[in-house]
């Protein structure tokens, strides 16, 4: 079965220098999510989408945003990175709307900044 | 404030035992709870959900319980084997209407042949 696809899968960055994370979610699913995972940490939301709106925010720098596209895919956009936004960062999908159905993780992003 | 947390952060096993994760929750509002695996290096990956008008629920060898009472919430693996080993996550969800999941600090199982 198709999953949630990630890109890249890997990103080293400077101090202050902007990422892009894109995210696919799974075929037929319309709600997308972000979370971000420090090491040995449990993942903490950012913020969600649903139908291309904005459906949720949690703990997200003013420093990111993001957006979902027609196609239903979404970009995580990092801008002034700093030291401490190392970490994984998961996008994950879930079909009937948010909050009705299960959500399904890809397999992360990992961002190292230097 | 919001809370889900695990009593252990490590559990070890011998193959072929049943484990037994268990994870606190705080919130009383919350009303659909996940237990997610997840491996080194690769993403959470559900395994089995409870809504809170249930109090158990069984997949293949894993098994919810949920009680209320008390909220607590475990997971259950029986015939415990060496890819059973990860880390085990419990999220919640359903606080004031937002569908973002809560998670706890999770456990990691080690699964010793």
């Amino acid at each position: 079965a198709a999953g949630v696809i990630q890109s890249p899968r890997h990103l080293i960055k400077e101090k202050r220098e902007t990422a892009t994370l894109k995210c696919y979610p799974i075929p037929r699913h319309d709600t997308v999510y972000w979370y971000q995972q420090g090491p040995g940490q449990d993942p903490q939301f950012l913020i969600s989408f649903y139908e291309k709106m904005q459906s949720d925010k949690g703990s997200i720098p003013d420093r990111f945003s993001a957006q979902q596209f027609s196609d239903y895919h979404s970009e995580l956009n990092m801008s002034s990175l700093e030291l401490g936004d190392s970490a994984l960062y998961f996008c994950a999908s879930s079909s009937l709307g948010p909050g009705e159905g299960t959500q399904y993780f890809g397999p992360g992003t990992r961002l190292l900044v230097l | 404030g919001e809370s889900v947390g695990l009593h252990l952060p490590t559990l070890s096993v011998q193959e072929g035992d049943n484990s037994i994760i268990n994870c606190a929750y705080s919130n009383s509002a919350s009303d659909y709870f996940i237990w997610y695996k997840q491996e080194s290096g690769k993403g959470p990956q559900f395994i089995i959900d409870i809504r809170s008008n249930m109090d158990k629920r069984q997949g293949q060898r894993v098994t919810v319980l949920l009680n209320k009472t008390v909220k607590h919430l475990s997971l259950q693996i029986a015939a415990t084997q060496p890819g059973d080993s990860a880390v085990y996550f419990c999220a919640e969800m359903g606080q004031g209407g937002s569908e973002k999941l809560v998670f706890g600090k999770g456990t990691k199982l080690t699964v010793n042949p």
